[in-house]
């Protein structure tokens, strides 16, 4: 089935990129997503891109994506304490009735130190 | 910003208790969701619908039920509260139509956080 993977925990310092990475198993997903989930809230997404791209920039934040590995990573640039949050990485789900569903990583917490 | 609530944002209630967990969208989505939050983080896609009078499960196994009678609203009940049923529920919704924002994008509620005692 399909399955989506991310280290569970960063922690980063204030001014430093912090860069998250998220592996997929589905090759056949048509898009990818950044999602964000700060304390006390839903997700909101951040960003995506589409599986036919490499690189998607979007102010301080950029995705790379390696399709061959079924890698995806977003580098946040100059990261902030209000960047401190959970991210989650997902997939469309292209099986049967699913379509259109997501399938979300464990999520990672970034923590942003001082 | 995303127009989707839901009510109560905090519930403490005793076991064996029928709770319903509320949810609307003021943005006219046809599809809609249930995820269940572990302490944890990980999310569990516990209930969909496609649409009024769609109700589908989710990947994780839930004694939840759900209904779809209007567009814009979309409850979860629980019959018989029990303390494994603490935990945190969110809603979201998305539009069917890939012109409409980020393909497939689904947006949140704030969640309800329920704790069974």
């Amino acid at each position: 089935g399909e399955d989506v993977e991310q280290s569970l925990f960063l922690s980063v310092r204030e001014g430093d990129s912090s860069v998250i990475n998220c592996t997929y198993t589905d090759s056949s997903s048509t898009y990818l997503y950044w999602y964000k989930q700060e304390p006390g809230a839903g997700l909101q997404l951040l960003t995506y891109i589409f599986s036919n791209m490499d690189m998607k920039q979007d102010q301080r934040l950029t995705v790379l994506l390696n399709k061959k590995d079924k890698h995806l990573s977003l580098r946040i640039a100059d990261t902030q304490t209000g960047d401190s949050a959970i991210y989650f990485c997902a997939e469309t789900a292209d099986y049967g009735g699913s379509q259109g569903n997501l399938i979300f990583g464990k999520g990672t917490k970034l923590s942003v130190k001082p | 910003e995303a127009d989707i609530y839901q009510t109560p944002r905090y519930l403490v209630i005793g076991t064996g208790k029928k709770i319903t967990l509320e949810c609307s969208q003021t943005m006219g989505h046809d599809k809609m969701y249930w995820y269940q939050q572990d302490p944890g983080m990980e999310l569990h896609l516990i209930h969909y619908s496609y649409g009024v009078n769609s109700t589908e499960k989710g990947d994780l196994s839930s004694e939840s039920t759900v209904s779809r009678i209007r567009t814009e609203h979309f409850p979860l009940t629980l019959e018989s509260a029990r303390p494994s049923h603490t935990s945190q529920y969110l809603c979201a919704s998305s539009a069917t139509s890939l012109l409409a924002g980020a393909p497939y994008e689904q947006y949140f509620g704030p969640g309800t956080r329920l704790t069974v005692t």
